[in-house]
């Protein structure tokens, strides 16, 4: 079955460092977004992508983040200085449409950024 | 904000059916309502949607109320394995049939015991 895959699996990184994060969504969707989970906390939306541009973003993607989809496959999150509070699970999902009998998301199984 | 509310845990015997309320009393009539899950730390799966009827699936069955303020996701026999957090979104309708983004809430916890 066709898998989101996501790397790295865990990040340790120092603050004020840039981080990237990879991702590689189901080889023929269309939609990608990148979603958090603070440890503890609920799952929160961050970004939304289609045809080589941000359709939706939240409060939380703020100037510090950026995606970009380098190349046919990779979909890449970006954090160009990172604070603490930006330690969390990264998942990187992809759908092949939104209407609702295309727009299931699938997940991967997340990076997780530790920022000391 | 998440449009639903679910309990914050629930327990079930391994082999039982597992029945999750959902209440989403605000739901706009072209909106789906959509169940995930997520078990330990691993990335949220999809489980079943549906607009107004009855669905089925070979993970879940997903019932709603006729009119739309509630839902109720089963699983009819409940395995350890299905200890998990599940969430139940309503997905926002967005233009020409399109949906909005998932906007997770808190979810609730389902403990499978044997």
């Amino acid at each position: 079955e066709p898998e989101v895959t996501q790397t790295p699996s865990h990040q340790v990184t120092q603050m004020g460092q840039e981080v990237i994060l990879r991702c590689v969504p189901i080889s023929n969707h269309l939609y990608f977004y990148w979603y958090r989970q603070i440890l503890g906390q609920k799952v929160e939306f961050l970004v939304s992508f289609y045809n080589n541009e941000i359709s939706e973003k939240s409060e939380i993607f703020d100037d510090q983040f950026s995606v970009e989809r380098p190349d046919g496959s990779n979909f890449t999150l970006k954090i160009r200085s990172t604070k603490l509070e930006d330690s969390a699970m990264y998942f990187c999902a992809s759908s092949f449409g939104q209407g609702p009998n295309t727009g299931e998301l699938f997940f991967g199984e997340g990076s997780r950024l530790t920022v000391l | 904000d998440a449009k639903t509310t679910q309990p914050t845990s629930m327990d079930c015997a391994e082999g039982r059916a597992a029945n999750l309320p959902c209440n989403h009393s605000t739901i706009s009539g072209n909106e789906y309502v959509y169940w995930y899950r997520q078990i330990h730390s691993q990335g949220p799966q999809y489980i079943i949607h549906g607009l107004k009827n009855n669905e089925t699936n070979e993970m879940a069955s997903l019932i709603i109320t006729e009119d739309r303020k509630s839902s109720t996701l089963i699983l009819p026999h409940a395995t350890l394995r299905d200890t998990a957090v599940y969430y139940c979104i309503v997905r926002v309708a967005g233009y020409g049939g399109s949906q909005g983004n998932l906007i997770f809430g808190k979810g609730t916890k389902l403990s499978v015991k044997p």
